[in-house]
């Protein structure tokens, strides 16, 4: 079955940009979704088709896919954003998440 | 607008069967290319998929649970359920419906989800 990797943790001072990689094979013939996960709640689509932001998702968030390698960047970061990410694949109709990401604005 | 709700109990006993519903509104599960999905997330640790079903009741599982797994649906009452046989105190997370949105490229849209407690 498909994997996604992700680093368990990355860390971002306020205004600045930071990037969530999300490797697997099956990232160079497959969209990536990314979600947001804030403590307690549900995930939140913020990233669909590698690159699209879903309505009322701020520009700062924005996605990319090469080769083999997914990546999500928040540009001027905010406290607010801090948060657990996930990356998503679809493979045959199966749904595949990489591990989770949490980033720590500080 | 979608929204989609789970429910259940929130505490059963080892070996026991959980049975959660998802029920939903802002898409019907007849139309085609439609899908609901499960998903979970234990405690403290990465989401976890655990089932869908398709508009034409077309259904997958997770490879490590399948033979625990059913997915049904009742597409009159916009509902999507979910059976776990043979629960362990493992199996405690918290249990989301999803479902993949045409308009976002089947990103999913989630529930609030429903924490379920597996203890004696």
């Amino acid at each position: 079955s498909s994997e996604l990797t992700q680093p368990p943790s990355v860390s971002v001072s306020p205004g600045q940009t930071v990037t969530i990689p999300c490797s697997g094979d099956i990232l160079r013939s497959r969209f990536a979704c990314w979600y947001q996960q804030r403590p307690g709640q549900a995930p939140a689509l913020i990233i669909y088709q590698d690159n699209q932001r879903p309505s009322g998702i701020p520009e700062r968030f924005s996605g990319s896919n090469s080769g083999s390698t997914a990546t999500l960047t928040i540009s001027g970061s905010q406290p607010v954003d801090e948060a657990e990410y996930y990356c998503q694949v679809w493979d045959s109709s199966v749904v595949v998440f990489g591990g989770g990401t949490k980033l720590t604005v500080l | 607008q979608i929204t989609l709700k789970e429910s259940g109990p929130t505490l059963v006993k080892p070996t026991q069967t959980l049975t959660l519903t998802c029920t939903f509104s802002g898409f019907s599960l007849s139309t085609s290319g439609m899908s609901v999905a499960w998903i979970r997330q234990p405690p403290g640790k990465a989401l976890e998929w655990l089932a869908i079903i398709y508009w034409d009741d077309d259904k997958r599982y997770s490879p490590s649970l399948k033979t625990r797994l059913t997915i049904t649906k009742d597409s009159s009452r916009n509902q999507v359920v979910l059976r776990l046989a043979n629960l362990d105190p493992l199996d405690t997370a918290t249990y989301f419906c999803a479902h993949p949105t045409d308009v976002y490229g089947e990103g999913l849209s989630w529930g609030q989800g429903t924490l379920v407690t597996v203890s004696s």
